[in-house]
């Protein structure tokens, strides 16, 4: 069965600060996607990414970028220079693989970054 | 364009009261989802909608939970009989349906039942 664990239950780091979440996950599926999805305090979840596993390219958006590795299963987000704006609870998903295409979630990594 | 919109934004409720909630998804999307989160925690899936028909209810904690889509658009999750275990902001998200497309959430509703 799907399963997503990220083990970062919270972190806390200072602005301008480098961080990075990880995320490993099981898929009984040879093809799939992940996810990442942000939840700021206000409580709604803003999506971040959508990586398909044949693309191991890592990816860069801005001070936001993603390691995904196959090998290992796992799909990490890093922030660079880390900013107020960016304390949140960030979540890591796989769909479900079976034809609802739901997401199972892991528990989520509170980030609060310090002025 | 307009995203998912989920109303109310926050219910008070007493015990063994019957609540609906509803959700708006972004229009075109044919599947629809709700999901659970509770204080602190991850999100559970409830249902899920592919046009008006509910292929799986799989998620829906007991009989007092129902949902029903119409239109192939709005969508209501009805709690009947509310407990407190039930107190939770509940979550709707949408997507074209296609496997691995992106589920876009609402804002949620906060359910307190007291």
């Amino acid at each position: 069965a799907q399963k997503v664990t990220q083990a970062q239950t919270e972190i806390s780091v200072v602005e301008k600060e480098d961080v990075t979440l990880d995320c490993v996950y099981e898929t009984r599926d040879t093809t799939y996607y992940l996810f990442w999805y942000k939840q700021p305090p206000s409580g709604e979840l803003v999506f971040l990414i959508r990586r398909n596993s044949f693309d191991e390219q890592n990816e860069i958006s801005g001070r936001y970028s993603w390691n995904f590795q196959k090998s290992t299963s796992s799909f990490n987000f890093t922030i660079t220079a880390s900013q107020v704006v960016d304390s949140a609870v960030y979540f890591c998903a796989v769909p479900d693989g079976g034809a609802t295409n739901k997401l199972i979630f892991g528990t989520g990594t509170l980030l609060a970054v310090q002025p | 364009g307009a995203g998912v919109s989920q109303s109310p934004s926050n219910k008070v409720t007493e015990k063994g009261k019957d609540v609906e909630l509803r959700c708006d998804p972004i229009s075109g999307h044919t599947a629809l989802y709700w999901y659970r989160q509770r204080l602190g925690q991850g999100l559970e899936f409830l249902i899920y909608f592919q046009g008006n028909s509910a292929p799986d209810k799989s998620g829906l904690p007991s009989d007092r939970f129902s949902a029903e889509r119409t239109g192939e658009s709005v969508s209501t999750l009805t709690i009947q009989r509310t407990q407190q275990e039930d107190s939770a902001v509940y979550l709707c998200a949408s997507s074209f349906g296609l496997a691995g497309d992106t589920q876009y959430f609402g804002p949620g509703t906060r359910l307190t039942v007291l």
